[in-house]
């Protein structure tokens, strides 16, 4: 079964560097979403991105955040300046023509 | 802004008993609801999903009843096994495409 792909699935970096992280959705999905889960919180969204441009964005999702899609294929999240309170589990999820859903295992960011 | 709750943190249930995991919404404007099962550092895996047009979807020893209503939803599972010991997260969205709103997770322990 088709999954979608995220590296790293631990990414431990100091406090004020650039992080990027990586998704590469299954092939035919269409709408590319960026979610995190902070330790014992629920799942938020963050941006959907859909036809090469972010269609919606969070409060969350503040100029520190960018997402892109370079080569039509991997799907990137880049934090430019990172902050304690970013670390969190990161997912990347991606929708399909019938609407499904599918989420990536997730890239675990320790901000120290 | 909590537009999804999930007042049960936690359940327990004996194996082959039935499981129900409740969940309330407050935007009328959400018109499919989806539960997704997540196990501890990995991605949400999509359980079933409801569209506001129907009041029950069944899927093996899953079905979601949807009371709008009420605007409440609940999963069934049945029988419960200890392999259904996971975290339970109720998601609703606008239309079947776009960002999912998360509540707060249930907690399931299936006990042998």
């Amino acid at each position: 079964e088709p999954e979608v792909t995220q590296t790293p699935s631990h990414q431990v970096t100091q406090m004020g560097q650039e992080v990027i992280l990586r998704c590469v959705p299954i092939s035919n999905h269409l709408y590319f979403y960026w979610y995190r889960q902070i330790l014992g919180q629920k799942v938020e969204f963050l941006v959907s991105f859909y036809n090469n441009e972010i269609s919606e964005k969070s409060e969350i999702f503040d100029d520190q955040f960018s997402v892109e899609r370079p080569d039509g294929s991997n799907f990137t999240l880049k934090i430019r300046s990172t902050k304690l309170e970013d670390s969190a589990m990161y997912f990347c999820a991606g929708q399909g023509p019938g609407g499904g859903y599918t989420f990536g295992s997730g890239t675990r960011l320790t901000v120290v | 802004d909590q537009q999804v709750k999930q007042n049960s943190p936690s359940l327990s249930v004996q194996e082959g008993r039935i499981s129900i995991l409740n969940c309330d919404y407050t935007n009328s404007m959400f018109d499919y609801f989806l539960w997704y099962k997540k196990y501890p550092a990995e991605g949400p895996t999509f359980l079933i999903s409801i569209s506001s047009i129907k009041d029950k979807n069944e899927d093996g020893r899953f079905t979601v009843f949807l009371n709008k209503s009420a605007k409440h939803l609940s999963l069934h599972i049945v029988p419960s096994q200890p392999g259904d010991s996971a975290v339970y997260f109720c998601a609703a969205s606008s239309g079947n495409t776009g960002k999912l709103i998360f509540g707060q997770g249930t907690t399931l322990q299936v006990k042998p």
